[in-house]
């Protein structure tokens, strides 16, 4: 059964910090790995969709990589601003379309 | 930009009550799913559906749980006989298609309490 950890489950940081949040996944027969950002109460947004076969993925401030023999995953997030406060979930898509959540990185950034 | 919509936004019911959440996934969308969150706890998967069958379910999608696609649109979890621990957030999300390609989109939730 597909396990996923997330560490670290809390970070504060402050305002202008470069961070890195870490994913790990006992399963390697992954389609996919996601990131999500979730704020309180809320929904999920998808940030990063990584394939299998791919090493690393960008958009603006994050970027994702990932190394599937490893079972590892981390999210870099650079430059971080107080509206980047949320939980940060990581999720792997496994053959059936469902995704196995970690527990989250509730991260704070200060001003 | 598209999004998947979700209704109603919070539920209250009682112990032994039905509940029907409903879902309108993004249009062009042909895979959907419903996930929950117990406070404090993680994101479960509940079951995917496509081409109007379930196609996985988890173990905690037993018989009090089912889906449905009744029109072109709309995608409900009906709960048939509600229980306290049934009390949590309900996502839906749809993708366009299966595999490794295409990302999950979901829902703002339907926070379900149970009383």
């Amino acid at each position: 059964k597909q396990e996923v950890t997330q560490i670290p489950a809390a970070l504060s940081v402050p305002e202008g910090e470069n961070l890195v949040l870490n994913c790990s996944f006992t399963d390697s027969a992954i389609y996919n790995l996601q990131w999500f950002r979730q704020d309180p109460g809320k929904g999920l947004t998808s940030l990063l969709l990584i394939q299998s076969s791919q090493r690393e993925q960008t958009s603006g401030r994050l970027n994702a990589s990932l190394d599937k023999s490893s079972g590892r995953s981390t999210l870099y997030i650079a430059a971080s601003q107080p509206g980047d406060s949320a939980t940060y979930l990581c999720a792997v898509n496994t053959p059936g379309n469902m995704l196995t959540f970690g527990g989250g990185t509730r991260l704070m950034v200060k001003p | 930009e598209p999004e998947v919509t979700q209704t109603p936004s919070h539920q209250v019911t009682q112990m032994g009550q039905e509940v029907i959440l409903r879902c309108v996934p993004i249009s062009n969308h042909l895979y959907f799913y419903w996930y929950r969150q117990i406070l404090g706890q993680k994101v479960e998967f509940l079951v995917s559906f496509y081409n109007n069958e379930i196609s996985e379910k988890s173990e905690i999608f037993d018989d009090q749980f089912s889906v449905e696609r009744p029109d072109g649109s709309n995608f409900t979890l009906k709960i048939r006989s509600t229980k306290l621990e049934d009390s949590a957030m309900y996502f839906c999300a749809s993708s366009r298609t299966g595999g490794i390609t295409y990302e999950q989109y979901f829902g703002p939730g339907t926070r379900l309490t149970v009383t």
